[in-house]
C-alpha cells in the first residue's frame, strides 16, 4: 500500500535532549511538511521542502531542524532549543506539477511527543 | 497572504440532523479550498477539495461543500449526521503555485449526540 509513515507514534524527550521524528513516503511525492497541532490552534507549518537537497522554514521553524537527504524521507529534529516541544506533529506530502504547481497535501498518522 | 476562519470551535448535531461547519477564506489569488477530517490520535484524511472546477463539490461519507466567490465562503454541509461522523474538521486555502500551499483554520469539533 501507498502511503506515509511516521514513527514512532509515541515520544518522550527529557529535558535537554533531542529527539528525531521519522518521516516517510513512497507516494514518489516532490514536496513533503511537517506541521506541528496544538489543541485550538489548527495546524502551524514548521519546515517543507520541494526537492531533495533543498528546505524551507515554515512559521515556527524555530527549535527545529530538518534534512531531505532522499525524496522518501524528511526526518524532523526537535531540538534542546525548543521550549515547548509538547504537541502532535503530522507530516505531508504532495506532487508537485510543472510549473511548480501543487497538488493535494496527504498527511501521516502523526507523532505525539511528550515531555518527560 | 491567506486566512482561513472557521466559524464555532464545538458545534453539536442530533443523528440525522443537517451538518454545517462554516469557513470564510481571504486569498489575493483564485484559491484552491479543501476540507479535513482528524479522528482523535490520527492524521488529518482529505474529505473533498475545489481547484476552480465545480463550485458544489461531493466528497467522501456523503459531505458536500460549496464554494461561493462572492461571499469568500466554502462551508461543508451533510444532510443527516451520523454518529461516525464525530471528529474535528479542518478547512484550508490554498495558492497553488505557492510553495508552502496551505493554510488552516483552527478546526471544527463536531459531536453527534444520540
Amino acid at each position: 500500500d501507498g502511503g506515509i509513515t511516521q514513527s514512532p507514534k509515541y515520544l518522550f524527550r527529557k529535558e535537554g535532549q533531542n529527539v528525531t521524528l521519522s518521516c516517510e513516503q513512497n507516494l514518489n511525492h516532490d514536496a513533503m511538511y511537517w506541521y506541528r497541532q496544538d489543541p485550538g490552534q489548527g495546524l502551524r507549518l514548521i519546515y517543507y521542502s520541494q526537492i531533495v537537497n533543498d528546505f524551507q522554514k515554515g512559521d515556527i521553524a524555530e527549535g527545529y531542524s530538518v534534512s531531505r537527504e532522499k525524496k522518501e524521507s524528511f526526518p524532523l529534529t526537535v531540538t534542546s532549543a525548543q521550549k515547548n516541544p509538547t504537541a502532535f506533529y503530522l507530516c505531508a506530502s504532495s506532487l508537485v506539477r510543472d510549473r511548480g504547481l501543487k497538488e493535494t497535501q496527504y498527511f501521516g498518522p502523526g507523532t505525539r511527543l511528550l515531555v518527560l | 497572504a491567506q486566512s482561513v476562519t472557521q466559524l464555532g470551535s464545538h458545534v453539536s448535531v442530533s443523528e440525522g440532523a443537517l451538518v454545517l461547519l462554516r469557513c470564510n477564506y481571504s486569498s489575493s489569488v483564485p484559491p484552491y479550498l479543501f476540507w479535513y477530517v482528524q479522528y482523535p490520535n490520527q492524521g488529518l484524511q482529505l474529505l473533498l477539495k475545489y481547484t476552480s472546477a465545480a463550485t458544489l463539490v461531493k466528497g467522501i461519507n456523503g459531505f458536500e461543500a460549496e464554494f461561493k466567490k462572492s461571499e469568500t465562503s466554502f462551508h461543508l454541509t451533510k444532510p443527516s449526521a451520523h454518529m461516525s461522523d464525530a471528529a474535528e474538521y479542518f478547512c484550508a486555502v490554498s495558492d497553488p503555485g505557492s510553495a508552502r500551499q496551505l493554510t488552516f483554520g483552527s478546526g471544527t469539533q463536531l459531536t453527534v449526540l444520540p
